[in-house]
C-alpha cells in the first residue's frame, strides 16, 4: 500500500516570490509520482510526473519537482509565481507495474496555494 | 496529452430522482477508468474502479446500487447517481488510462461535474 502526506494544506505567498509545495511518500514498492493542478470546479491537470532518470522533472507552467528517494519526497517548486497560479495542488504516487492490468492513484490531501498581489 | 471527456460539467436535480454522468476517453482505448469524489477543500475520494467489460470494483463504504457505474466500451463509462439525495450533492470526477500493465502508467482525468440535489 503507498500513502501520500501533504504537510500543508494552505500556502500564501505574495506575487514574483519563490514557492515549494511539499509532498513525501510512502510506499513497500517502486513508484511514479505526480503532480497535479486543480482550478476551481474543474478537473485535475497533469504538472509533471516522474517516471525514471533524472530526479529533476520539469513541467508546465514553470512548475519542477525533484525526486529524493532516500527521503522519500517529491516537492514542486516554482521560482516565481503569478496570480494565476493560485489553485490547489495533489500529490500523486502510483505503484511500478502494478499487477492485473489495473492501479489505482493514491492521492496526497492536496495543498491550496494562494498568491497575493 | 490523451483527452477525457466528462459530461455534464454541472447538474441540478431534485431529491429522489436519478442522474447520469459521462466520461469519455476521446483518443484512446480507456481499459480502466476510475470515479472519484470530491467533497470541498479535501482529496479525491475513490469509489470505484471499472475495468471494460466487467462489473465495478467498489470502494469500502460505497454503495453500489446507489452509484451504479457500467464501463460498457472501451472509451465510455458512466456513472449514475440513483435516488439522489442532497447529501450526494459533490463534485464527482473520472479518470481513465489506457490497457497494458506497463503500456501506460498516467491516468487522465476528465473535468469534472458538480452535482447539486435540491
Amino acid at each position: 500500500a503507498q500513502s501520500v502526506t501533504q504537510l500543508d494544506s494552505q500556502v500564501p505567498v505574495f506575487e514574483e516570490a519563490p514557492v515549494e509545495l511539499r509532498c513525501n511518500y510512502s510506499s513497500s514498492v517502486s513508484v511514479y509520482l505526480f503532480w497535479y493542478v486543480q482550478y476551481p470546479n474543474q478537473g485535475l491537470q497533469l504538472l509533471l510526473k516522474y517516471l525514471s532518470g533524472s530526479t529533476l522533472v520539469k513541467g508546465i507552467n514553470g512548475f519542477e519537482a525533484e525526486f529524493n528517494k532516500s527521503q522519500t519526497s517529491f516537492h514542486l517548486r516554482k521560482p516565481s509565481v503569478h496570480i494565476s497560479d493560485t489553485a490547489e495542488y495533489f500529490c500523486a504516487v502510483t505503484p511500478w507495474g502494478a499487477s492485473g492490468g489495473s492501479y489505482i492513484p493514491t492521492f496526497g490531501r492536496g495543498t491550496s496555494l494562494i498568491v497575493h498581489p | 496529452g490523451a483527452v477525457v471527456s466528462q459530461h455534464p460539467s454541472w447538474v441540478i436535480c431534485k431529491s429522489g430522482t436519478s442522474v447520469k454522468i459521462e466520461c469519455r476517453s476521446l483518443d484512446f482505448q480507456a481499459t480502466t477508468m476510475f470515479w472519484y469524489r470530491q467533497f470541498p477543500k479535501q482529496s479525491l475520494m475513490l469509489m470505484a474502479t471499472s475495468n471494460e467489460g466487467s462489473k465495478a470494483t467498489y470502494e469500502q463504504g460505497v454503495e453500489k446500487d446507489k452509484f451504479l457505474i457500467n464501463h460498457a466500451s472501451l472509451t465510455l463509462s458512466t456513472l449514475t447517481v440513483t435516488s439522489a439525495h442532497p447529501e450526494d450533492s459533490s463534485f464527482y470526477i473520472c479518470s481513465a488510462r489506457e490497457g497494458g500493465v506497463l503500456m501506460n502508467t498516467e491516468a487522465f482525468f476528465g473535468q469534472g461535474t458538480r452535482l447539486t440535489v435540491v
